[in-house]
């Protein structure tokens, strides 16, 4: 079965320091989504992106999150200058059409990208 | 505007005895609702899903849920656990008909089950 799948699995990084993490969405969905988990706390989303540019995002995403669809595999989240509050999970997830070409109902997410900013 | 509660951060059953995690929703119009599972240090696992239809859903590892609109719930249950179900349980929601919305998770229950 098709799955998302996400690189690096954990990423550790000195506060200031930009880091991108990558995702590589199921082939043929169209929306993909960041959503981050904070240790101990609740999923939260942070932004939705489709045809090339980002349909919905949370006051979470700032001006220090940035992101790409760079090729047509890749979606990347970028976090310019990384703070000691960035650290947490990110989760990419996407969702895209079923076969009759109307959109399945369920996002599907991948591993995670376990972030640490020290 | 859609919201998850989930009441009971914590759960904790005896191998065999019925499982319930509660999950109450807000939601403007018909949601999709859904749970997911999270074992230690992975990522997130769709159990079941109701969007429309039958109201009573049923997922993977014995698992269902049934959802009831006149409470708002939409509650897990299992009859018998298994030590392999301990986990954080996430109930989720996002607005019916349109795929492309954002989901909102609820604040997840640990699950622990005592041998």
């Amino acid at each position: 079965e098709p799955e998302v799948t996400q690189t690096p699995s954990h990423q550790v990084t000195q506060m200031g320091q930009e880091v991108i993490l990558r995702c590589v969405p199921i082939s043929n969905h169209l929306y993909f989504y960041w959503y981050r988990q904070i240790l101990g706390q609740k999923v939260e989303f942070l932004v939705s992106f489709y045809n090339n540019e980002i349909s919905e995002k949370s006051e979470i995403f700032d001006d220090q999150f940035s992101v790409e669809r760079p090729d047509g595999s890749n979606f990347t989240l970028k976090i310019r200058s990384t703070k000691l509050e960035d650290s947490a999970m990110y989760f990419c997830a996407s969702i895209g059409p079923r076969t009759s070409g109307k959109l399945t109902d369920t996002q599907y997410f991948g591993p995670g990208t376990r972030l640490t900013v020290l | 505007a859609q919201s998850v509660t989930q009441l009971g951060s914590h759960v904790s059953v005896s191998e065999g005895a019925l499982v319930l995690l509660r999950c109450n929703y807000s939601s403007s119009v018909p949601p999709y609702l859904f749970w997911y599972v999270q074992y230690p240090n992975q990522g997130l696992q769709l159990l079941l899903k109701y969007t429309t239809g039958a109201t009573l859903v049923k997922g993977i590892n014995g698992f269902e849920a049934e959802f009831k609109k006149s409470e708002t719930s939409f509650h897990l249950t299992k009859p018998s656990a298994h030590m392999s179900d301990a986990a954080e349980y996430f109930c989720a929601v996002t607005s019916g008909g349109g795929g492309y919305q954002k989901v909102t998770f609820g604040i997840g229950t640990k699950l622990q089950v005592i041998p």
